[in-house]
């Protein structure tokens, strides 16, 4: 399988703390996107990191890739219970191809 | 607002019935897709429409029909040959030029077979 494999599976974290997520995938990429899914709710794109760049901010949200290690991580400084979600990683394997989803991280953060 | 609507977002079915689950977008994009999401799962493709009357299966399309009719709808027909429909549907949608293939969701639709 080309999926994507994320850990950890689940995370809880206290208000105010960093939290980190991860997201291992198979083959070369296009791309790497992460998304976010509130319980019972649609995904909602986060942010985007292309096969040639390595480290993309947006807020409080950090995205490194390292094409070396087929890996990408997703770091949320000073969280708060609004983050308080799934972490999805999607990867792109070629211009115009499919998206393959990941597991997801379930994170919880506690006021 | 533009966006995607799903329809409804609850639906109950006994066994043996077809449902249609609806999926409108006002984005004017080109390409829509349709995900089934399991309890702790990641999101499986059904079935995409990259243009109005042409369609291809996803990696799970067994028991599952879809027709693009017209750039705005693309809904999809969980059929009685579908084993084990209990699940989340996901619609998304992709501009066609965007090059970076960035989704956009609609809030899902449920469905359970009793």
């Amino acid at each position: 399988s080309q999926q994507g494999e994320e850990d950890p599976q689940a995370l809880s974290i206290q208000e105010g703390e960093n939290a980190t997520m991860n997201c291992s995938y198979k083959t070369s990429i296009n791309n790497l996107q992460w998304y976010r899914q509130n319980s019972g709710r649609g995904l909602v794109h986060l942010i985007l990191i292309r096969s040639n760049e390595r480290e993309k901010h947006s807020g409080r949200l950090r995205v490194t890739l390292d094409t070396s290690k087929k890996s990408s991580s997703l770091l949320i400084t000073a969280s708060r219970a609004a983050d308080t979600a799934s972490y999805f990683c999607a990867t792109v394997y070629n211009q115009g191809g499919k998206l393959i989803f990941g597991q997801g991280t379930e994170l919880s953060v506690k006021p | 607002d533009g966006g995607i609507t799903q329809s409804p977002k609850y639906l109950f079915r006994k066994e043996g019935q077809n449902v249609t689950l609806s999926c409108e977008q006002n984005l004017n994009h080109d390409a829509m897709y349709w995900y089934r999401q399991d309890p702790g799962q990641g999101l499986r493709l059904i079935y995409y429409s990259q243009i109005v009357n042409d369609f291809q299966k996803g990696d799970i399309a067994e028991g599952y029909s879809v027709s693009r009719e017209k750039k705005e709808s693309f809904p999809l027909t969980v059929t009685s040959a579908q084993k084990n429909p209990t699940a989340f549907y996901l619609c998304a949608s992709i501009r066609g030029d965007s090059g970076a293939n960035v989704l956009t969701f609609g809030a899902g639709s449920r469905l359970t077979v009793l």
